[in-house]
């Protein structure tokens, strides 16, 4: 059972235009959302967080939103740029969890110049 | 300030050959997780250490995995035999708690090919 499904395995935008990348979970339980970035031959990366108390959080270019009556996150990267390009994980955690990362599988983003 | 370093970054076996990976985690870290990632899939769970105590381990086949962490430090993650279905990314991670939200910090992995 897929408790966080990331349903676009792929996105090709703009430089400069926006990026959205959704992610879904089913456990009502999760209470913390974490998204992780990953260039290719290199481990994941932290890049944003959000807790359940919240429904949005923002650091720099990248933003995360939480609808919990959905559950439902996304991630909005304004402007994007060719760095950008990567494999991005959506993961969720909570109390229950004791603190292990359940990881959606990916959405691999690709900025054109 | 070091990051979770692993070791070796790839190895070919062939099946039923053993294989063991070598995590080092960030300076107190007290959390040490082990992932496998399988091609075009996310990182999934092994087993989770508490210090030297294991937290978690209910997605490790255990007539095959076996991990330790002695001292409550350094990791190692053993697999013995290898199947072919055991190839893919082993991912160390770290963290300075367990329990609470915080984010995890990973090594750069250990790429198996099982052939």
């Amino acid at each position: 059972d897929q408790q966080v499904k990331q349903n676009s395995p792929s996105l090709s935008v703009q430089e400069g235009r926006i990026s959205i990348l959704n992610c879904d979970y089913t456990n009502s339980m999760f209470d913390y959302f974490l998204w992780y970035k990953k260039y290719p031959a290199e481990g994941p990366t932290f890049l944003i967080s959000i807790s359940s108390i919240k429904d949005k959080n923002e650091d720099g270019r990248f933003t995360v939103f939480l609808n919990k009556s959905a559950k439902h996150l996304s991630l909005h990267i304004v402007p994007s740029q060719p760095g950008d390009s990567a494999v991005y994980f959506c993961a969720a955690s909570g109390y229950n969890q004791g603190g292990k990362l359940i990881f959606g599988q990916g959405t691999e983003l690709s900025v054109k110049p | 300030e070091a990051g979770v370093a692993q070791s070796p970054r790839y190895k070919i076996i062939e099946k039923r050959q053993s294989v063991a990976f070598w995590c080092n985690p960030i300076s107190g870290h007290a959390t040490l997780y082990w992932y496998q990632q399988i091609l075009g899939q996310g990182p999934k769970l092994l087993i989770q250490f508490q210090n030297n105590g294991v937290v978690d381990d209910s997605q490790l086949p255990k007539d095959r995995f076996s991990a330790e962490r002695l001292k409550g430090v350094d990791s190692t993650l053993k697999i013995q035999p290898a199947k072919l279905e055991d190839s893919a990314v082993y991912l160390c991670a770290s963290s300075f708690v367990s329990g609470v939200n915080t984010e995890a910090f990973f090594g750069q992995g250990t790429r198996l090919t099982v052939v």
